[in-house]
């Protein structure tokens, strides 16, 4: 059972431009929802994460929207740089439940210059 | 910035051979846990620790895998008897509380299966 359904799987995005990536959940229960980056040959690092009582989380360039009624939620990157491409996971958990994540399967985003 | 130190980062071994994948997690971290994400697809929970046994564990986490922190600072992953569907990279994680926002990653082992 896929709880977490992220796309695209790759994106390319011109220096400046804005970088979306959605996800969609199963599970109800989930109240927490984080983004996580990667670069090659590390582990996944926490961006930016959300629980559904606000619509909208922003931290600098990047931002978080929430559709609590769609089961969905999505990362845009304001003015995406070369530094930002790397993978995006996001991933959901129930928080008053066992700690593990669910994850996402992951976008390769490319910021061309 | 403290950091959860993972070895090897790879580890290549034969089908049948037992592994142990080694994590040294951030010191005044309580909480541990093994994800693996197999190439191409997404990152899997295996399980977690606490207080020096397992809280959780997945469907994945079957009885040819086992966990233990031997000395108080190392937490590894052990498996038995390796399958070629064992290939995956291998993530450790700990976290100084149970909010998920503390969760901090390693590097990961790639293990390969052959």
């Amino acid at each position: 059972q896929q709880q977490v359904k992220q796309s695209p799987q790759s994106l390319i995005v011109q220096k400046g431009g804005i970088s979306i990536i959605n996800c969609a959940y199963e599970n109800t229960a989930f109240d927490y929802f984080p983004w996580y980056q990667q670069f090659p040959g590390k582990g996944p690092a926490l961006l930016i994460a959300i629980r559904p009582d606000v619509s909208e989380k922003k931290e600098g360039r990047f931002t978080i929207s929430f559709n609590k009624s769609a089961k969905q939620f999505s990362l845009h990157i304001m003015d995406s740089q070369p530094g930002d491409s790397a993978t995006y996971f996001c991933a959901a958990s129930n928080s008053t439940g066992a700690n593990n994540l669910f994850f996402g399967t992951g976008t390769r985003l490319t910021v061309i210059p | 910035e403290p950091e959860v130190t993972q070895t090897p980062s790879h580890q290549v071994t034969q089908m049948g051979q037992e592994v142990i994948l080694r994590c040294v997690p951030i010191s005044n971290h309580l909480y541990f846990y093994w994800y693996r994400q197999i190439l191409g697809q997404k990152v899997e929970f295996l399980v977690s620790f606490y207080n020096n046994e397992i809280s959780e564990k997945s469907e994945i986490f079957d009885d040819q895998f086992s966990v233990e922190r031997p000395d108080g600072s190392n937490f590894t992953l052990k498996i038995r008897s390796t399958k070629l569907e064992d290939s995956a990279m291998y993530f450790c994680a700990s976290s100084v509380d149970s909010l998920l926002m503390s969760y901090t990653f390693g590097s990961g082992t790639r293990l390969t299966v052959v």
